[in-house]
């Protein structure tokens, strides 16, 4: 089975400032990895993905986030926020020994970012 | 870039009607995905298709079914709507074989009344 946790509602940063949106993922196997967001009454936009090699993973709009094995987990970061990142974002996992190819959700963190 | 296109992009329906959702993948992505987000909750998978044939089931009602065709447009076919089934409905593709990110579409907002 493969779930992934998400164990903020919401997260709070001021713009400028470094943030950090938590994922934590199940898998019997190896994990395929994704984060996306969403932005109000809008699709899913795809930001980054873990498959295998460097732990560190650089995505869209200046998003990274680290695999880290041992602590099963996929945590978001940013470096300096921007008023425009505000939005849903979404973690999610496919365990690759799993036998589907259906990646499942987390239920996913509100990213507000002040001025 | 040629993404996932879905339409329509809003549907109001009534009770006991139905509703035929449309999906058009990536060019060469073998495989559709249905999700349903219900308001403020996570995508939950529907149904998902590889080669134009069902691969996957999750918690897509009776009520419901859906194909995928020859050139691999898929359509989620909605029966007998209550209005719990309000919620997005996103389709997703990908190809199996040669990457596993996964494109969606900017979604039906169906609404039922």
């Amino acid at each position: 089975a493969q779930s992934v946790a998400q164990p903020e509602d919401q997260v709070n940063v001021a713009e400028g400032n470094p943030l950090t949106v938590k994922c934590t993922y199940s898998v019997s196997g190896n994990p395929y990895l994704f984060w996306y967001v969403q932005y109000p009454n809008r699709g899913l936009q795809f930001l980054l993905k873990y498959i295998t090699g460097d732990n560190l993973v650089k995505g869209s709009y200046g998003f990274e986030a680290e695999f880290n094995k041992s602590q099963t987990s996929f945590h978001l970061k940013k470096p300096s926020a921007l008023v425009s990142d505000s939005a849903l974002y979404f973690c999610a996992v496919r365990d690759i020994q799993g036998g589907s190819y259906i990646p499942t959700f987390g239920r996913g963190t509100s990213l507000i970012v002040h001025p | 870039a040629a993404g996932v296109i879905q339409s329509p992009r809003h549907l109001i329906k009534e009770k006991r009607e139905t509703a035929t959702l449309k999906c058009y993948p990536i060019p060469r992505h073998d495989t559709v995905y249905w999700y349903q987000q219900g308001p403020g909750q996570d995508p939950q998978f529907l149904i998902s298709f590889y080669e134009k044939m069902q691969s996957d089931k999750g918690s897509i009602p009776d009520r419901f079914s859906a194909q995928q065709f020859s050139d691999y447009h898929s359509e989620l076919n909605m029966s007998s709507l209550e209005l719990g089934d309000s919620a997005l409905y996103f389709c997703a593709s990908s190809n199996r074989d040669r990457e596993y990110g996964y494109t969606f579409g900017s979604g039906t907002r169906l609404t039922v009344v």
